[in-house]
């Protein structure tokens, strides 16, 4: 099945500055790569998402991009503000037949310094 | 807006009880899925529907059972409780079809305490 792994597991950065999280996943099948941020005490909401036929979509200060041939995909926040911390969780579509479901990644903690 | 919900915020149950967790979701989404979320372990897909009545093991289905009986709503149900069940229980769900498929929307989660 679908392995998706996210490093580092903290990340901490000064306000204003830039934030890349990376992740990796296993199956080349894999056409769907989300990011959900989550707040706490909240549930996770999707931020931004890449399907496979792109190699990079932006919104706002945000962006994503995907590397197929290697197999991982990069959050790119710019200009981060202190309401960007978060738990940000990367994730990869599994296909199973016609259905999908999603795999995870553990997550990382972004901790923006004012 | 896709708004999923859960029965409860917060339950408490005892070791051995029979647990019920409910999701409804009001878009029409012929999937729905059961996660479980703990620190540092990330979301963790406990079970999973793609079909009113169909369900399909995720990756921790062990002392978990799910029932999909309409399309809007999927149960988790513990059959007999135990402490290292104590967790955050997410239910999502997601369409096939249009702008936003595969794209999953959470509920509000339920924090679950075993005693």
């Amino acid at each position: 099945g679908e392995n998706v792994e996210q490093h580092p597991s903290t990340l901490s950065v000064q306000e204003g500055d830039s934030a890349v999280i990376k992740c990796t996943y296993s199956d080349s099948a894999s056409n769907y790569f989300p990011w959900y941020k989550q707040e706490l005490g909240k549930r996770p909401q999707l931020i931004i998402d890449i399907r496979s036929n792109v190699g990079e979509k932006k919104d706002q200060r945000i962006a994503v991009t995907l590397n197929k041939t290697a197999k991982h995909f990069s959050l790119h926040i710019t200009e981060t503000q202190p309401e960007d911390s978060a738990v940000y969780f990367c994730a990869a579509n599994a296909i199973s037949g016609a259905n999908s479901k999603l795999t995870f990644g553990k997550g990382i903690t972004l901790s923006v310094r004012p | 807006d896709v708004k999923v919900t859960q029965s409860s915020r917060y339950l408490v149950k005892r070791t051995g009880e029979k647990v019920f967790l409910e999701c409804v979701q009001d878009m029409d989404h012929e999937n729905m899925f059961w996660y479980r979320q703990d620190p540092g372990l990330g979301l963790r897909l406990i079970y999973f529907s793609y079909d009113v009545k169909m369900k399909e093991k995720g990756d921790i289905p062990e002392g978990y059972s799910v029932s999909r009986e309409k399309k809007e709503r999927f149960s988790l149900i513990l059959e007999s409780a135990s402490t290292n069940q104590t967790s955050m229980y997410l239910c999502a769900s997601s369409t096939n079809r249009g702008p936003t498929y595969n794209e999953q929307f959470f509920g509000p989660g339920t924090r679950l305490t075993v005693l």
